[in-house]
């Protein structure tokens, strides 16, 4: 499998303060795509943004926000001034497979702890 | 909404008993994933399925099998439960069989098995 990594196991920010979440991916793909999903302590995951290989812009969601970067094989997520119900696990993901049903690789997830 | 429902929240199983775990999602949704979830490992995949009567194996398909008779149930089995089968399970389904098509979740089933 072509994997994401993510070097940050635990991390823990007061609220309001800027947190960044890294992602590093592995790929021998020119066409690819890489997801972010947040795991809240209910348990399910929900999808948070889908980026392809072609589209390096930084996107913004509000107070999200990502970077994506092919020279350094990054897709960062920057959370701004943070709140405590921003407190998850978060994960990277990639899909495993240029085609067929979209299983993905996922990384070991980022634990964010917003203290208030 | 896309809705995943998994039968379970918490389970507790006896080494040596058949689980089987339920997954259902109502959106008629292609294809179906089963994960497991463990601390410092992120989510594996066990199995997926992207049709009636089909399933693939994942990263981690020993000790489960899957059963996908109808196009909205997805269910994942335990044939002989093991102490090592004790995790939080994901189920899955996504809409097509392309790459760039987000998953949907179910809430999750933490088996323990004793």
């Amino acid at each position: 499998a072509q994997k994401v990594t993510q070097a940050q196991t635990e991390i823990s920010v007061v609220e309001k303060e800027d947190v960044t979440l890294d992602c590093v991916y592995e790929t021998r793909d020119t066409t690819y795509y890489l997801f972010w999903y947040k795991q809240p302590p209910s348990g399910e995951l929900v999808f948070l943004i889908r980026r392809n290989s072609f589209d390096e812009q930084n996107e913004i969601s509000g107070r999200y926000s990502w970077n994506f970067q092919k020279s350094t094989s990054s897709f960062n997520f920057t959370i701004t001034a943070s709140q405590v119900v921003d407190s998850a696990v978060y994960f990277c993901a990639r899909p495993q497979a240029q085609t067929g049903a979209n299983n993905l690789f996922f990384g070991t997830g980022t634990r964010l702890t917003v203290i208030p | 909404d896309v809705k995943v429902t998994q039968s379970s929240r918490y389970l507790v199983k006896r080494t040596g008993e058949k689980v089987f775990l339920e997954c259902v999602q109502d959106m008629d949704h292609e294809n179906m994933f089963w994960y497991r979830q463990d601390p410092g490992l992120g989510l594996r995949l066990i199995y997926f399925s992207y049709d009636v009567k089909m399933k693939e194996k994942g990263d981690i398909p020993e000790g489960y099998s899957v059963s996908r008779e109808k196009k909205e149930r997805f269910s994942l089995i335990l044939e002989s439960a093991s102490t090592n089968q004790t995790s939080m399970y994901l189920c899955a389904s996504s809409f097509e069989r392309v790459m760039y098509d987000e998953q949907f979740f179910g809430p999750g089933t933490r088996l323990t098995v004793l």
